[in-house]
């Protein structure tokens, strides 16, 4: 059972517009909700990070929204830039036990120039 | 500062071999993790260890066995490979508690079992 849903499976977005990548989940007891980003042939590297406690987390051109209500949250792009083509994953974890984040299927997003 | 480095980085095995995978990190974290990553299923757990000394079963543990016998190095072993475990093996390790507390990955490797 995927207990983080993520959409779509890939993006095509062009230079300068916004992404959008989905991600919900059913456990309400998940209460941080990191962001991966994962270019060909490395590691995923945490790119930003929430606690169900705000609505909202920007760091420059990235934005977490999170709706606790829903069991959504989901990242946006903003200006996309060739360089941010890579996979993004979404992921969840319970604080009180740490030992494992949960993670989306993840989303190919490809900016075009 | 290495971060976590895995080794090694591709390999191929027959059905039926065995083989171990290294990761080694210079952060004195605690707590390593070991996933595995296949197209369309993200990152699943395999096992992961919360000190030295320890180890527990994740998400996906059949026909993995792990040791954590120093706090710097966590090892995976395959004692017989098959097709099934083809993938792409991350491992993963992180500090401590607190808000942000991400974990940093090595960069994999990729196991093709023939």
């Amino acid at each position: 059972q995927q207990q983080v849903k993520q959409s779509p499976q890939s993006l095509i977005v062009q230079k300068g517009g916004i992404s959008i990548i989905n991600c919900a989940y059913e456990n309400t007891a998940f209460d941080y909700f990191p962001w991966y980003q994962q270019f060909p042939g490395k590691g995923p590297a945490l790119l930003i990070a929430i606690r169900p406690d705000v609505s909202e987390k920007k760091e420059g051109r990235f934005t977490i929204s999170f709706n606790k209500s829903a069991k959504q949250f989901s990242l946006h792009i903003m200006d996309s830039q060739p360089g941010d083509s890579a996979t993004y994953f979404c992921a969840a974890s319970f604080s009180n036990t740490g030992n494992q984040f949960y993670f989306g299927t993840g989303t190919s997003l490809t900016v075009i120039p | 500062n290495a971060g976590v480095t895995q080794t090694p980085k591709f390999r191929v095995l027959k059905t039926g071999q065995s083989m171990t995978l290294l990761c080694a990190q210079d952060m004195n974290h605690e707590y390593m993790y070991w996933y595995r990553q296949d197209p369309g299923m993200g990152l699943r757990l395999i096992h992961y260890s919360v000190g030295e000394g320890t180890t527990a079963k994740g998400e996906v543990p059949d026909g993995y066995n792990v040791s954590r016998l120093k706090k710097q190095n966590f090892l995976l072993g395959l004692e017989s490979a098959a097709p099934s475990q083809t993938s792409v093996y991350f491992c993963a390790s992180r500090l401590d508690w607190g808000f942000v507390y991400g974990y940093t990955f090595g960069s994999g490797t990729r196991l093709t079992v023939v």
